[in-house]
């Protein structure tokens, strides 16, 4: 069964430094891996996903992700936060023919000034 | 568009009591899913479909029904309402697996 960890439950960063947060994933075959965000009391917000080909992946606001087979990783990176990006932020894993999302347990960002 | 809409935003329901979330979408997507968040768990699949017509079972499927007559409208049914179901509740919608879901804004149910 596929499934997805994310090692830090929060983290805390200052307004204007590099944030990177680390997912893991176990699944048996290509898998389908998108970062999602959540804002408090908001539902969830695609990031950006990969699929296939090129490893870097960039998405909206700023962010990017590295695929990393040997490593099963699928980490998100953004070179300066800013206040606005203190929110949930989940990763997740689908197969080629499977549509059924299986998410971490999210992390938690805190930007402080 | 108004992409994946939920109602209620927020229900108080009494144990044993029986409701029906409502979810529509408006993007002609097949698939639809139910996923329940709870603190320190993330999302975890409720049920699932794939085209009108057709649903399965997700990860925690119990004391909850679902049916999908239309494209548009995935209703997730609770018959009897218990406290461990207390959670916030969100629908979903794609295309397909590789292009990411669209969620919904979701509904927060408490049980008491």
């Amino acid at each position: 069964a596929q499934s997805v960890t994310q090692p830090d439950i929060h983290i805390t960063v200052s307004e204007g430094a590099s944030l990177e947060l680390r997912c893991n994933y176990s699944y048996g075959a290509t898998p389908y891996l998108f970062w999602y965000v959540q804002s408090p009391g908001q539902g969830l917000q695609l990031l950006l996903k990969y699929f296939s080909g090129d490893t870097l992946v960039q998405g909206i606001k700023g962010f990017e992700a590295e695929f990393k087979r040997s490593q099963s990783s699928f980490n998100l990176r953004k070179p300066s936060v800013h206040w606005s990006d203190a929110a949930e932020y989940f990763c997740a894993v689908a197969g080629a023919n499977d549509y059924k999302l299986s998410f971490g347990a999210g992390t938690t960002v805190t930007v402080r000034a | 568009n108004a992409g994946v809409t939920q109602t209620p935003k927020f229900q108080v329901l009494k144990t044993g009591q029986s409701m029906t979330l409502q979810c529509a979408q408006d993007m002609n997507h097949e698939y639809m899913s139910w996923y329940r968040q709870d603190p320190g768990m993330g999302l975890r699949l409720i049920h699932y479909s794939v085209g009108a017509g057709i649903t399965d079972q997700g990860e925690v499927p119990n004391g909850y029904n679902v049916s999908r007559s239309t494209t548009e409208d995935f209703p997730l049914r609770l018959l009897s309402a218990a406290p461990s179901q207390t959670s916030v509740y969100f629908c979903a919608s794609s295309w397909g697996g590789d292009y990411g879901y669209t969620f919904g804004s979701g509904t927060r149910l408490t049980v008491v």
